[in-house]
């Protein structure tokens, strides 16, 4: 079955105090790999699309990485505004985004 | 930027009651799709919709009704509301040959 599986379901950390959320998954024929930020009462902004294995994508204190079957987003230096909840989806096959599968996020608060 | 409104941020409903939700859109995307998140789940899709007047059941659909009589406009309709349909539901829109799905704020649905 596919599914995407994220980890640590929740993150705290001191400011500053670098680390990394992980994102594995198992689908059929891996279309791109997402990466997605949530505020409390916000829909999810996009951050990154990754489409094959070895590739980087990096924005501001964020970087995504991906292998054949995880993603990782690093978190370098971070600040309190970087609290958020983060979502790992995957794309499946080659039609539409009817085949996304999220992940159930990781919660990351940073602390001051 | 593309934006994505829906017509309430709070709901609150009665079990067996008729509950519409409204998604509007301002970028002319063909794609528009219903989620609902809950803790722990993640996002699961429940319909979709490429083209006015055209759906298809996304992973959850038991329960609810889509329309889409506008290109701008995606509807979710929940007929008889029950409990278990409490939930936040998120409205998205993708642009054709796109990747990146955008997010409405939510709706945050409490069925009594």
């Amino acid at each position: 079955e596919d599914q995407v599986t994220q980890s640590p379901e929740a993150l705290r950390l001191q400011e500053g105090e670098s680390s990394s959320l992980n994102c594995s998954y198992t689908v059929s024929g891996l279309r791109g790999l997402f990466w997605y930020r949530q505020d409390p009462g916000k829909g999810p902004e996009f951050l990154f699309t990754l489409y094959s294995a070895g590739e980087e994508k990096e924005k501001e204190r964020l970087k995504a990485t991906l292998t054949k079957k995880e993603s990782f987003l690093h978190i370098t230096a971070p600040k309190p505004e970087d609290s958020a909840t983060y979502l790992c989806a995957a794309g499946e096959g080659y039609s539409s985004a009817s085949k996304i599968i999220f992940g159930s996020g990781t919660r990351l608060s940073i602390r001051p | 930027d593309v934006k994505v409104t829906q017509s309430s941020r709070y709901l609150v409903k009665r079990t067996g009651e008729k509950v519409f939700l409204e998604c509007v859109q301002d970028m002319d995307h063909e794609n528009m799709f219903w989620y609902r998140q809950d803790p722990g789940l993640g996002l699961r899709l429940i319909y979709f919709s490429y083209d006015v007047k055209m759906k298809e059941k996304g992973d959850i659909p038991e329960g609810y009704s889509v329309s889409r009589e506008k290109k701008e406009r995606f509807s979710l309709i929940l007929e008889s509301a029950s409990t278990n349909q409490t939930s936040m539901y998120l409205c998205a829109t993708l642009g054709q040959g796109d990747e990146k799905l955008f997010f409405g704020s939510g709706t945050q649905l409490s069925v009594l």
